[in-house]
């Protein structure tokens, strides 16, 4: 079983949307972030949160430590929303982020 | 504008090459990361360096080498011992402070073998 795991993997939306994309951990985390990966490759960081909840634009990011979850949801979703969100810890026990799989979200007009 | 730059975009390496990927940062970074992706797969980390002229292996190091001369630049070489290069290379970096700091990603280069 991954330390972190993502759902869905693939998610197919219309544009106006509410999305959530979902992230579970398993080991004990000092930070949790939130990746987005466009379709030529580079990623973009979205949020970095260690609790609580943080918000830019129409992205929300939430985590609750004692259940070890994380969710990312996107407000009125664009077909510019596209991409491959990927989530990430930084372990307290070691010194790397290990990452989750990704979801690829597609959002049609 | 401060960023990364991967060089190149796409490389063809044929069989039993070494070849080197490129990673220059202008942000002032003393840690920086390089990380391999294959489809299905989550980021795995092949080398790390926190501070010029040191650097550590990652998860997955057999078959790669980096350098750490410059502050700015932290150059891959996949060699021939590396058994299944083909994958899409990331380079990062990020303050020294921790690992918890925002890392910030190139954009890549896709490596293929011909």
């Amino acid at each position: 079983k991954n330390e972190v795991e993502q759902s869905p993997q693939n998610l197919t939306a219309q544009e106006g949307e509410f999305i959530t994309i979902n992230c579970s951990y398993s080991v004990g985390i000092s930070a949790l972030h939130w990746l987005q990966q466009h379709p030529g490759g580079g990623i973009v960081s979205l949020f970095m949160l260690s609790s609580g909840k943080k918000k830019h634009g129409r992205l929300i990011a939430t985590i609750n430590i004692q259940e070890k979850h994380s969710s990312l949801h996107i407000t009125a979703s664009h077909p510019r929303d596209s991409a491959v969100y990927i989530c990430a810890v930084d372990q307290t026990s070691g010194s790397r982020l290990t990452f989750g799989e990704g979801t690829q979200l597609t959002v049609n007009p | 504008d401060g960023g990364i730059t991967q060089s190149p975009k796409y490389l063809f390496r044929k069989e039993g090459q070494n070849v080197t990927l490129s990673c220059e940062q202008n942000l002032n970074h003393d840690a920086m990361y390089w990380y391999r992706q294959d489809p299905g797969q989550g980021l795995r980390l092949i080398y790390y360096s926190q501070i010029v002229n040191d650097f550590q292996k990652g998860d997955i190091a057999e078959g790669y080498s980096v350098s750490r001369e410059k502050k700015e630049s932290f150059p891959l070489t996949v060699t021939s011992a590396q058994k299944n290069p083909t994958a899409f290379y990331l380079c990062a970096s990020n303050n020294r402070d921790g690992f918890d700091q925002p890392q910030h990603f190139g954009d890549g280069t896709r490596l293929s073998i011909l």
